[in-house]
């Protein structure tokens, strides 16, 4: 089975400071991983994902991810947030198949963006 | 960029009711899938599906839910007997064949009174 960690449930940061959202996962098998931000009161958006290939994944609005998989983590960092980067965002895994593939969550981090 | 519509946005319904929940995957899609969100809590793992048939459910998944395909596009949830922790907000997501295009929808948001 796989597990998905986010180690912070909050991230406070002042505009224009970088900012690293950490997740680790486990899994006995490879896997896909996904990073989602949620706005409030909003669905899921898909940030970013890593399949296969290159490890540094580039995503929507100025976001980066870093498969490492000796470390089992997929970390999401961005250079410089802005105000309306004030989100959840969600870190999420799933097993490699050629068929279904249900994806396990991690229970999220809350980015806070201060002027 | 093709969509997952879920309808409706917003439903309240008294305890004890049935609710149904719509949704129309991306048409090339196989997998289809619905997830469940506690008001602030992580996003979980309720049912998958695959050629009319349910391929996993997870614990929640109990005897009150089912699933259905009834034509070519729609994928339902139902709700037999709504109870008040059944207040949520469920995503229905599609995936092609390996999960590599992994699609949500905007979600149903469900207040049971």
């Amino acid at each position: 089975a796989q597990s998905v960690t986010q180690l912070d449930s909050q991230v406070p940061v002042f505009e224009e400071a970088p900012v690293e959202l950490r997740c680790n996962y486990s899994s006995s098998v490879s896997v896909y991983l996904f990073w989602y931000v949620q706005y409030p009161n909003q669905g899921l958006q898909l940030l970013l994902k890593y399949l296969s290939g290159s490890t540094l994944v580039k995503g929507i609005n100025g976001f980066e991810a870093e498969f490492n998989k000796s470390q089992t983590s997929f970390h999401l960092r961005k250079p410089s947030v802005h105000i309306s980067d004030t989100a959840e965002y969600f870190c999420a895994v799933s097993k490699i198949s050629g068929g279904y593939n249900k994806l396990i969550f991690g229970a999220g981090t809350r980015l806070a963006v201060h002027p | 960029e093709p969509e997952v519509t879920q309808t409706p946005s917003h439903q309240v319904t008294q305890m004890g009711q049935e609710v149904i929940l719509r949704c129309v995957p991306i048409s090339n899609h196989l997998y289809f899938y619905w997830y469940r969100q506690i008001l602030g809590q992580k996003v979980e793992f309720l049912v998958s599906f695959y050629n009319n048939e349910i391929s996993e459910k997870s614990e929640i998944f109990d005897d009150q839910f089912s699933v259905e395909r009834p034509d070519g596009s729609n994928f339902t949830l139902k709700i037999r007997s709504t109870k008040l922790e059944d207040s949520a907000m469920y995503f229905c997501a599609s995936s092609d064949p390996g999960g590599r295009g992994y699609t949500f929808g905007s979600g149903t948001r469900l207040t049971v009174v």
